[in-house]
């Protein structure tokens, strides 16, 4: 069983859409990273959370805690925001990080 | 402030040949941690670096190996290449270990492939 577990795998979005992407776990832990990967590229953090709300520009991240949920929300998407969109959950008790295995993200013009 | 550099960004070898990857912390940071990404087995942990000393290491092979400098840059060797070593190795840096909460910084990543 994945300690983190996203939905959905893959998205397909008319451009000016509402996304949201789902992370779940199941361990404790001390931050939760959004990720996103464009194709052939490398890997940018987003948001990092430990609690509460966070916005930048389009992308809005919440985690709720006690659930042991977040989402990823994208406000009038756009192509550009066709990506790999990546969960990442750090443990309480270690520094490694541990990862859903993505949201294909494509947003049609 | 410069972001975590890996080098080199791309790298093709053959099999049975070993490989050094390189990756560079933010500034400041003492924490590294390694991770290897293929289609098939997504983001894996491989190890985990603070202060020049192993702190935690994935389920990988005796042919992964590690490690760091007193400057935090840290290293990843690969000997005796396998066809299925070929990934995106990723790094990622942060200011302090497992009884911090600060935000951990990632490089681009190093993409080997193996034929």
């Amino acid at each position: 069983k994945n300690e983190v577990e996203q939905s959905p795998q893959n998205l397909t979005a008319q451009e000016g859409e509402f996304i949201t992407i789902n992370c779940s776990y199941s361990v404790g832990i001390s931050a939760l990273h959004w990720l996103q990967q464009h194709p052939g590229g490398g890997i940018v953090s987003l948001f990092m959370l430990s609690s509460g709300k966070k916005k930048h520009g389009r992308l809005i991240a919440t985690i709720n805690i006690q659930e042991k949920h977040s989402s990823l929300h994208i406000t009038a998407s756009h192509p550009r925001d066709s990506a790999v969109y990546i969960c990442a959950v750090r443990r309480e008790t270690g520094n490694q990080f541990y990862f859903g295995t993505g949201t294909s993200l494509t947003v049609i013009p | 402030k410069a972001g975590v550099t890996q080098t080199p960004r791309y790298l093709i070898k053959t099999r049975g040949q070993q490989v050094t990857l390189s990756c560079s912390p933010i500034s400041g940071h003492r924490s590294v941690s390694w991770y290897q990404q293929t289609p098939g087995q997504g983001l894996q942990f491989l190890f985990e670096y603070f202060s020049e000393t192993q702190r935690n290491k994935g389920n990988f092979p005796g042919r992964f190996s590690g490690r760091q400098f007193s400057n935090s840059r840290s290293e990843m060797n690969v000997s005796t290449l396998e066809l299925g070593d070929s990934a995106l190795y990723l790094c990622a840096s942060s200011l302090r270990d497992r009884f911090s909460n600060t935000e951990a910084f990632f490089g681009q990543g190093t993409r080997l492939t193996v034929v």
